[in-house]
């Protein structure tokens, strides 16, 4: 099956930094979403991103299909950011269930 | 916005116990599904439901499991004989449509039930 895999794993950083989060996926995808799971578990949805650059407020995100992979990006960090960010991808082969990447653990300090 | 409520937030059960979680779907969804995450881990799938059936299942969905949609707008999902290795949050999603059919679209989770199986 298609391997998503997440870099990095874990991110500190200090209030107000920016960062990027890379999710790159082995196969042809026909969907993509980015999630926010916050320290209460809860799967927030970001952004439904198959193909090109979507913004909403702080974060943005890009996707190059044909490259197999897909960036987020948080700029002036908050507290409130804090949480495992997991991208989740649907295949083109006639399934529709989502496959998770490993996620990446952002902390981010006042 | 819409949302899709599970039930219970938190339980804790007995091993060799029956569990039961269950989700209600935004009310226009068609497909229903069922993932978990055992702590520390990442999400994994385990049942897409459509139609009054399961349409795909994972190696996880074993014959322990089982999902029901009792009523135009329940979802739920039974453990027959709960497990320690059980223990983790499921989370409940639906969709209106199925993403590969429009691109541009997705799922909607729950917030999830954590299930702590002592």
């Amino acid at each position: 099956g298609i391997q998503v895999e997440q870099s990095p794993p874990d991110l500190i950083l200090q209030e107000g930094a920016n960062s990027t989060l890379r999710c790159n996926f082995s196969d042809s995808v026909n969907n993509l979403q980015w999630f926010h799971q916050n320290p209460w578990g809860q799967l927030i949805n970001l952004f439904y991103i198959p193909s090109g650059t979507k913004q909403n407020g702080r974060l943005s995100a890009t996707t190059v299909a044909t490259e197999r992979y897909s960036l987020l990006y948080i700029s002036s960090s908050q507290t409130t950011d804090s949480g495992v960010y997991f991208c989740a991808v649907v295949t083109n082969f006639g399934n529709e269930k989502l496959t998770f990447g490993t996620g990446t653990r952002l902390t981010i300090i006042p | 916005e819409p949302e899709v409520t599970q039930t219970p937030s938190h339980q804790v059960t007995q091993m060799g116990q029956e569990v039961i979680l269950r989700c209600v779907p935004i009310s226009n969804h068609l497909y229903f599904y069922w993932y978990r995450q055992i702590l520390g881990q990442k999400v994994e799938f385990l049942v897409s439901f459509y139609n009054n059936e399961i349409s795909e299942k994972s190696e996880i969905f074993d014959d322990q499991f089982s999902v029901e949609r009792p009523d135009g707008s329940n979802f739920t999902l039974k453990i027959r004989s709960t497990k320690l290795e059980d223990s983790a949050m499921y989370f409940c999603a639906s969709s209106e449509f199925l993403p590969l059919t429009i691109p541009d679209y997705g799922y909607t989770f729950g917030s999830g039930t954590r299930l702590t199986v002592v």
